[in-house]
C-alpha cells in the first residue's frame, strides 16, 4: 500500500514564527488532506487539496502531485496552533485514506 | 453542517463485557469508516462501508464488528476485548473519495 512519511517529526517553535511541514507519499493520489489534531483527539479539516495551492487565514498548503508531496505552511504561528498534524492522501483508484506518520507541533509564548 | 457525531465520548468496559460505539452523520455522505488510534501514532484503519455494505475490512480480529443499520449510522460492537484494543476509536464520512470529516472519537479503555 502507499506509504506516507511526514518531516520533521518533532517541531518547537516559538511564538510568532513560521514553518513548513512536508508530506512525501509513495504513490499517485486522488486527493489528499491535512488535519490538526487537538489535544482532546479531535481531528480539525485544515486542507481538503487534491493539487495546487490553498489559502486559510495564517495557513496555506500546496499539493504537487505528479513529484509526490504536499506541504503545509503556517505563518505567525500562535500557542493554539500546537497539537499534531496530519497529512492524510487517498489513493487513486482507493476508498482509503491514509494517514502519515505525523508531525508534533509544539508552539511556546 | 459538516458534523460527524460519535457516542459515548469514553467508555470503560471490562474483558467479559459486550459494548456498542456510535457514529452519526446527516452531510448525505454514502462512505463512512471506522479508524483505531493507538497513543502517538497516526489513525489506522479498520473498516469501509460503501453505500450501507462492507467494502473493507483491513483483517480486523472478530472481537470488533461493524454494522451500517442506514445511511446516517454506523455501529461498531465490541466482545470480548484485550487491554491492548484500548485506543481512540474515529468515526469519518466522505461523499465517495471526497473529503472526510471527522467525529471527535470515543476513547476506550479495556480493564
Amino acid at each position: 500500500g502507499i506509504q506516507v512519511e511526514q518531516s520533521p517529526p518533532d517541531l518547537i517553535l516559538q511564538e510568532g514564527a513560521n514553518s513548513t511541514l512536508r508530506c512525501n507519499f509513495s504513490d499517485s493520489v486522488n486527493n489528499l488532506q491535512w488535519f490538526h489534531q487537538n489535544p482532546w483527539g479531535q481531528l480539525i479539516n485544515l486542507f481538503y487539496i487534491p493539487s495546487g495551492t490553498k489559502q486559510n487565514g495564517r495557513l496555506s498548503a500546496t499539493t504537487v502531485a505528479t513529484e509526490r508531496y504536499s506541504l503545509l505552511y503556517i505563518s505567525s504561528s500562535q500557542t493554539t496552533d500546537s497539537g499534531v498534524y496530519f497529512c492524510a492522501p487517498r489513493n487513486t483508484g482507493f476508498q482509503k485514506l491514509v494517514f502519515g506518520t505525523g508531525t508534533r507541533l509544539l508552539v511556546s509564548p | 453542517d459538516t458534523e460527524v457525531t460519535q457516542t459515548p465520548k469514553h467508555l470503560v468496559m471490562g474483558m467479559t463485557n459486550k459494548k456498542s460505539l456510535k457514529c452519526e452523520q446527516h452531510m448525505g455522505h454514502r462512505a463512512m469508516y471506522w479508524y483505531k488510534q493507538k497513543a502517538k501514532k497516526p489513525p489506522e484503519l479498520m473498516f469501509v462501508y460503501s453505500y450501507e455494505k462492507l467494502s473493507i475490512n483491513e483483517s480486523v480480529p472478530s472481537r470488533f464488528s461493524p454494522e451500517c443499520p442506514n445511511s446516517s449510522l454506523l455501529n461498531l460492537h465490541l466482545h470480548a476485548l484485550q487491554p491492548e484494543d484500548s485506543a481512540l476509536y474515529l468515526c469519518a464520512s466522505s461523499q465517495a473519495d471526497t473529503e472526510a470529516f471527522f467525529g471527535q472519537g470515543t476513547r476506550l479503555t479495556v480493564v
